[in-house]
């Protein structure tokens, strides 16, 4: 399985836009890229999956160069409800289907007034 | 809530004791992933299961921890002779039938493990 590398925490302020950035050099032909939210006490909640290029949805977005070998997640306009644990996945194993997901530790957003 | 319904959510146990948690996947769902979380650490996997059978155990210790899910009712992760190192969060996962990707798997909001 492809190793992550993220930064462990990162602070902002409300209506920043806030940009995670994951590397992941030994990626896979295969792999998807997925990113998880945990709040405390909570499972993790998928944000978003790609494999290239740009991925949105109605709460982030995911940009991947095309080597792959990173990947960033944008979060536009934060608010004080997106502090939270942020964690990138590389693999066969961030996907569905039999197979289990590898979480690092995480980025640790905090998100101010 | 359609959601993965994980029960109970806090279960306290004392040395020596069993403990048995239990998870409802997505209805629809027929795989289901158990992960064990430590303070300040991410996930780790310890089991995947289909319908009445074991797909991948390798996360999980070879003694005192075992995980089924029957044809019938959810999902169960039982630990026998519970230690205090077995404190834990214990989360569970579900995803559709499987074998393709972007599929991701959803989760509970876990079972809090407190070994006194």
């Amino acid at each position: 399985l492809a190793k992550t590398t993220q930064p462990i925490s990162m602070d902002s302020y409300e209506g920043q836009e806030v940009n995670i950035t994951c590397s992941h050099n030994n990626i896979a032909t295969n792999d998807y890229i997925t990113w998880y939210q945990q709040f405390p006490s909570q499972g993790p909640r998928f944000i978003i999956q790609g494999y290239k290029t740009k991925v949105t949805n109605e709460v982030a977005s995911l940009f991947i160069p095309a080597d792959r070998k990173s990947s960033t997640l944008s979060l536009p306009r934060v608010s004080l409800s997106d502090t939270a644990v942020y964690y990138c996945l590389v693999g066969d194993g961030v996907t569905g289907g039999g197979n289990k997901l590898t979480f690092g530790t995480g980025t640790q957003l905090k998100v101010e007034l | 809530n359609a959601g993965v319904m994980q029960n109970p959510r806090h279960l306290v146990r004392r040395r020596g004791q069993e403990a048995r948690l239990r998870c409802s996947p997505v209805k629809g769902h027929s795989h289901v992933y158990w992960y064990r979380q430590l303070p300040e650490e991410g996930l780790k996997f310890m089991v995947y299961l289909q319908k009445e059978n074991i797909i991948d155990e390798s996360g999980m210790p070879k003694e005192r921890f075992s995980a089924e899910f029957p044809k019938e009712g959810p999902s169960i992760l039982r630990i026998q002779q519970v230690v205090r190192g077995d404190s834990a969060a214990y989360f569970c996962a579900s995803s559709p039938t499987g074998g393709k990707n972007n599929q991701p798997q959803h989760f509970g909001d876990g079972t809090r493990l407190s070994i006194l």
